[in-house]
């Protein structure tokens, strides 16, 4: 297993401002990271796929970043869609985990 | 338009078997791997499994392994899990998604998910 820890679990913040959730994981996983969006009541959507890469149809504001162990989303111009819950995933091995979740919530 | 469509979910005692089912369209299926993911309720993501485009390739988390058997029909456009041995920790919303290549991949299609309920 590949254990990936999110930072932070909860996240408070403003319409217009930008903010960074951070997943990191116990071994170099190269740039096998997906990001992920769930609104309440609702299905996963994926936002960026090998690290860094916007998937069709996510707005720019969204991008991805980082290598190996570390990997970062950043939400520019926070949006009122966006305050969601955002997850990332580990596709380098098998079993292909989650982190645990961050919780994005409107100050 | 692709769409994934779950059934088969329900109210199951401990112990028992039941089998879920992803109706998918839209998308050539029988070209990428296909996934399963639950969610307890109030709980992150769990990965389940994950089978590859010919169905050779099946993999899952320990949590189920030698308990849950996953399978597709190609001809059916049709993913499936067949769920054993039922506990209380597998009660959670299924979810079936297509993943973006063959064998893995980020999962880019999520259908909105079949409840499965665990009591006695």
């Amino acid at each position: 297993d590949i254990p990936l820890t999110q930072s932070p679990s909860f996240l408070s913040a403003s319409v217009g401002d930008r903010v960074t959730i951070t997943c990191r994981a116990s071994q170099a996983i190269y740039t096998y990271v997906a990001w992920y969006q769930q609104r309440p009541g609702k299905a996963p959507r994926l936002l960026i796929y090998d690290a860094s890469t916007l998937q069709t149809g996510v707005p720019s504001r969204f991008s991805g970043s980082g290598s190996g162990t570390a990997f970062t989303l950043t939400i520019s111009n926070l949006q009122p869609e966006d305050f969601a819950t955002y997850y990332c995933q580990q596709l380098s091995l098998y079993p292909h985990n989650f982190g645990q979740g961050t919780k994005l919530e409107i100050k | 338009e692709v769409q994934l469509v779950e059934s088969g979910g329900g109210l199951v005692q401990p112990g028992r078997s039941l089998r879920l089912s992803c109706a998918a369209s839209g998308f050539t299926f029988d070209d990428y791997a296909m996934h399963w993911v639950r969610q307890a309720p109030g709980k992150g993501l769990e990965w389940v499994s994950s089978i590859s485009w010919n169905g050779r390739i099946r993999d899952y988390a320990d949590s189920v392994k030698g308990r849950f058997t996953i399978s597709r029909d190609n001809v059916k456009k049709s993913l499936y899990l067949q769920m054993n041995s039922l506990r209380d920790e597998d009660g959670a919303l299924y979810y079936c998604a297509k993943g973006v290549g063959i064998l893995a991949g980020a999962l880019d299609f999520w259908g909105q998910g079949t409840l499965v309920v665990i009591s006695s």
